[in-house]
């Protein structure tokens, strides 16, 4: 079945730092990508998503690119700030009818970024 | 403003009592979900419904209910049959012919 796969957290960095938090998946055919992001005690915002391979989706300064040769969306920021510290969440979708618009999540990765 | 809205934001209950869980949203969205997380294990399926009046279970249904009588609401019930009900439960739309879900605010449940 489908699944994503992203690398355990926490994640520990200083203000300025380099990011990338993996993510793998497994899926049939051509799935849609997501990053999700969750700050403490609100609910998920979509951060950013692609939909075919070698799409690279961005916003606020995050970017990932849809590989699809090694199944992977991985998420990276140049330069963290202190307001990125959140949970992190990788998410799938197989298209919108039916079951199908339902979103496969991976487990999350917590980010703190220290001053 | 259009978005999705959950009531109330904290829930505190008793053990062996129902409780229902609000989500309306106002962004004319055809199907909505419910999600429950707790921490260290992301998000997991409780139901969805893709229209009115119809609505199919996830991955963890066993012990909740819910209903899509009208567009703009989805209520979750949690029944005293659930045995672990203390989480956080996120209520999420999507419209149709896209696949990006918009997520609420979430109601964080305790059961004591």
């Amino acid at each position: 079945g489908n699944s994503v796969t992203q690398m355990e957290g926490p994640v520990t960095l200083s203000e300025e730092a380099f990011l990338t938090i993996n993510c793998t998946y497994t899926a049939t055919g051509y799935p849609s990508l997501f990053w999700y992001v969750q700050y403490p005690g609100e609910g998920l915002q979509l951060l950013l998503k692609a939909t075919k391979a070698d799409d690279k989706g961005s916003n606020k300064g995050f970017e990932a690119t849809y590989r699809k040769e090694t199944t992977s969306f991985h998420l990276e920021k140049g330069s963290v700030q202190v307001s990125d510290s959140a949970v992190y969440f990788c998410a799938l979708s197989q298209g919108y009818g039916g079951s199908q618009g339902n979103l496969i999540f991976g487990k999350g990765t917590k980010l703190s970024v220290k001053p | 403003d259009g978005g999705i809205t959950q009531s109330p934001k904290y829930l505190f209950r008793k053990e062996g009592q129902n409780v229902t869980l609000s989500c309306e949203q106002n962004l004319n969205h055809d199907a909505m979900y419910w999600y429950r997380q707790d921490p260290g294990q992301g998000l997991r399926l409780i139901y969805y419904s893709q229209i009115v009046n119809d609505f199919q279970k996830g991955d963890i249904a066993e012990g909740y209910s819910v209903s899509r009588e009208k567009k703009e609401s989805f209520p979750l019930t949690v029944t005293s049959a659930q045995k672990n009900p203390t989480a956080f439960y996120l209520c999420a739309s999507r419209p149709s012919g896209e696949n990006t879900q918009y997520f609420g605010p979430g109601t964080r449940l305790t059961v004591l």
